[in-house]
């Protein structure tokens, strides 16, 4: 069956950190991968997609690159803001109709000034 | 632009009472609508989703019901809620093509008490 397994948190790191939240998949076929952000008190903002194996996705500084081959999406930041604190969830498409997700667990991300 | 609003943004209700919560769509016309629920200390879990009005189809089994009475609106029902109905409701809609992406509304925190 189709799952997403995340790197559980809270992840804590200090402002200008290098960070990576670490996502992998299992699939039948290609679906299309997502990151979405959730701000305390509030619904889901897509952060990034990829669509197909090797694409990557970027925004506000993110990145992901759809690995086929080790069925990653890990998220990367060169360097966190406190603005950055949030929860990512890391989903598949497994209809590719846009919004049947399954979502990873979530990792709740911490940034200290 | 497209928007989605979801009300209300918080509920408590007892044991056995009803429950209806709305969502409508604006700025697009015959979206896919769904339906998720993310309980307390877990990722989102699908319930429903409609593909057009009268047309829904449920992901998991449980003591919801989804109506979509309108293109633009879907509405998540209960007869009698139980406690483990607590949860964030989160309504979102696709375009329902290849490689496109859910928009989330703000969600709806219900707590059965």
């Amino acid at each position: 069956g189709n799952s997403v397994t995340q790197m559980e948190g809270p992840v804590t790191l200090s402002e200008e950190a290098f960070l990576t939240i670490n996502c992998t998949y299992t699939a039948t076929g290609y679906p299309s991968l997502f990151w979405y952000v959730q701000y305390p008190g509030e619904g889901l903002q897509l952060l990034l997609k990829a669509t197909k194996a090797d694409d990557k996705g970027s925004n506000k500084g993110f990145e992901a690159t759809y690995r086929k081959e080790t069925t990653s999406f890990h998220l990367e930041k060169g360097s966190v803001q406190v603005s950055d604190s949030a929860v990512y969830f890391c989903a598949l498409d497994y209809y590719n109709q846009g919004g049947k997700l399954i979502f990873g667990q979530g990792t709740e991300l911490s940034v200290k000034p | 632009s497209q928007t989605i609003h979801q009300w209300p943004a918080t509920l408590v209700q007892p044991v056995g009472s009803p429950l209806s919560l709305e969502c409508t769509v604006e700025g697009t016309s015959n979206p896919n609508l769904y339906w998720y629920r993310q309980a307390a200390g877990r990722g989102l879990q699908l319930l429903f989703y409609s593909v057009g009005i009268g047309q829904i189809s449920s992901e998991v089994p449980q003591n919801l019901s989804a109506s979509r009475p309108q293109d633009r609106q879907f509405i998540l029902s209960s007869k009698k809620l139980l406690l483990s109905d607590s949860g964030f409701y989160l309504c979102a809609w696709s375009v329902g093509a290849e490689n496109t992406e859910a928009f989330f509304g703000q969600g709806t925190r219900l707590t059965v008490v």
